[in-house]
């Protein structure tokens, strides 16, 4: 049973537009969700985090908001830029422990900015 | 600053053959990761070490072992290869303190095919 769902696989954006990625999650013990990027041949590299006690989170062109009723979270890209292009993982934290951060991922949306 | 080192990049195997992916952190985080990324199927956790000298299974433990050398290294070997364990392998580390996101870093990544 997936717990974090990105159900678009792609996406194409004109530069310049607003991009919006989906994730939905399914375990309402997460405590922050986080959003990575992944250029091709790279590892991911972490992009924005949001709080689960917060409904928006905002870095640069980066928002990430967060709709707890609905279990649902967006990452909106304004403006975008042909340099976005690339493949994002929504991801959530379990409840800090103390111990281990054991991120559960999304399967990915590939972003196109197009000229 | 390296950050997170996987090596080799690039692995063919033969179906039985057995190795062992190295990785070693230099940021001194207390947690490492072994994650495998699938087409269709995101970052799926294999083995993970929340501290030196613990390691536990994640999502997907079958057919690996893993060895927490020391605080800065952590190992994923295959015992006997098989080819649905073709994969593209990520390893991380992290340093979750309370409140903190619990962001991981992740290498470069090791592309294994197995025949």
């Amino acid at each position: 049973d997936q717990q974090v769902k990105q159900n678009s696989p792609s996406l194409s954006v004109q530069e310049g537009r607003i991009s919006i990625l989906n994730c939905d999650y399914t375990n309402s013990m997460f405590d922050y969700f986080l959003w990575y990027k992944k250029y091709p041949a790279e590892g991911p590299t972490f992009l924005i985090s949001i709080s689960s006690i917060k409904d928006k989170n905002e870095d640069g062109r980066f928002t990430v908001f967060l709709n707890k009723s609905a279990k649902h979270l967006s990452l909106h890209i304004v403006p975008s830029q042909p340099g976005d292009s690339a493949v994002y993982f929504c991801a959530a934290s379990d409840r800090y422990t103390g111990t281990a951060s054991k991120l559960t991922f999304g399967t990915g949306t590939r972003l196109q900015v197009t000229l | 600053n390296a950050g997170v080192t996987q090596t080799p990049k690039f692995q063919v195997l033969k179906t039985g053959q057995s190795m062992t992916l190295q990785c070693a952190q230099d940021m001194n985080h207390n947690s490492m990761y072994w994650y495998r990324q699938d087409p269709g199927m995101g970052l799926r956790l294999i083995y993970y070490s929340a501290s030196e000298g613990t390691t536990d299974k994640g999502e997907v433990p079958n057919g690996y072992n893993v060895s927490r050398l020391n605080k800065r290294e952590f190992s994923l070997r295959l015992e006997s290869a098989a080819p649905s364990q073709t994969s593209v392998y990520f390893c991380a580390s992290s340093e979750r303190l309370a409140g903190d996101t619990g962001e991981l870093f992740f290498g470069e990544g090791s592309r294994l095919t197995v025949l």
